[in-house]
């Protein structure tokens, strides 16, 4: 069984710019969620893909967008980006299920904007 | 709106002594909860949730729809409890988790 793993794990990026952080699913998982964790924080939601379309959004702009490919990896997009999306991006995946609620998630990828 | 509350950012706690972790909740169905631990230099895990009733590593949770709580207990501590524990609430049908700021949690020797 593969765990979730995401690329890259650090990254440098200036504000103004755009970055793609990506995701592999847990073999046998059909959704990811995609989560940013600021210092000191919890994790908090951004969205959820499930069968390639947006399943739920959290209070996050629309410059932050995302993509589900049909072997279930996905991309999360952050447009313009600002000082205050430093943070780790934190990637799960599950089962979609409506009495589910266990998610895997991968190691992060710890975003720095300058 | 729903929100997940733990009250103590770090708590220290002798090896061999009982282990509490708070967390309160605010939602106006019936959510679900969760308990995830982080392990120095580890991915975020399930630790235990509600539904399921169980004990694991020792650490069970009971939810008190009342005080609107779900404490994490473990009668005693074992240095390799030493993580970051969060609390999390779903609402049935949406796999949306919502986490606590998290406990660092810390077994002295």
């Amino acid at each position: 069984e593969t765990g979730v793993t995401q690329s890259p794990t650090h990254l440098i990026k200036t504000r103004g710019q755009q970055v793609t952080l990506r995701c592999s699913s847990q073999s046998g998982h059909n959704t990811v969620s995609w989560y940013q964790q600021a210092l000191g924080q919890g994790p908090q939601f951004i969205f959820q893909y499930y069968r390639e379309e947006e399943n739920g959004r959290g209070n996050f702009p629309p410059r932050f967008s995302g993509l589900q490919f049909p072997n279930y990896s996905s991309e999360l997009n952050v447009n313009a980006l600002e000082l205050d999306d430093s943070a780790l991006y934190l990637c799960a995946s599950s089962l979609h299920s409506r009495a589910s609620g266990e998610q895997y998630f991968g190691p992060g990828t710890r975003l720095t904007v300058t | 709106a729903q929100r997940v509350t733990q009250p103590e950012k770090l708590l220290s706690v002798f090896k061999g002594a009982p282990v509490e972790l708070k967390c309160n909740y605010s939602y106006s169905g019936s959510p679900e909860l969760f308990w995830y631990v982080q392990y120095s230099r580890q991915r975020l895990q399930l630790l235990l949730r509600h539904i399921s009733r169980e004990s694991i590593k020792g650490f069970t949770a009971d939810l008190n729809k009342g005080e609107t709580s779900f404490h994490l207990k473990k009668p005693f501590a074992q240095e390799e409890d030493s993580a970051m524990y969060y609390c999390a609430l779903m609402y049935f049908g949406n796999e949306k988790l919502t986490f606590g700021t998290g406990t660092r949690l810390t077994i002295i020797p």
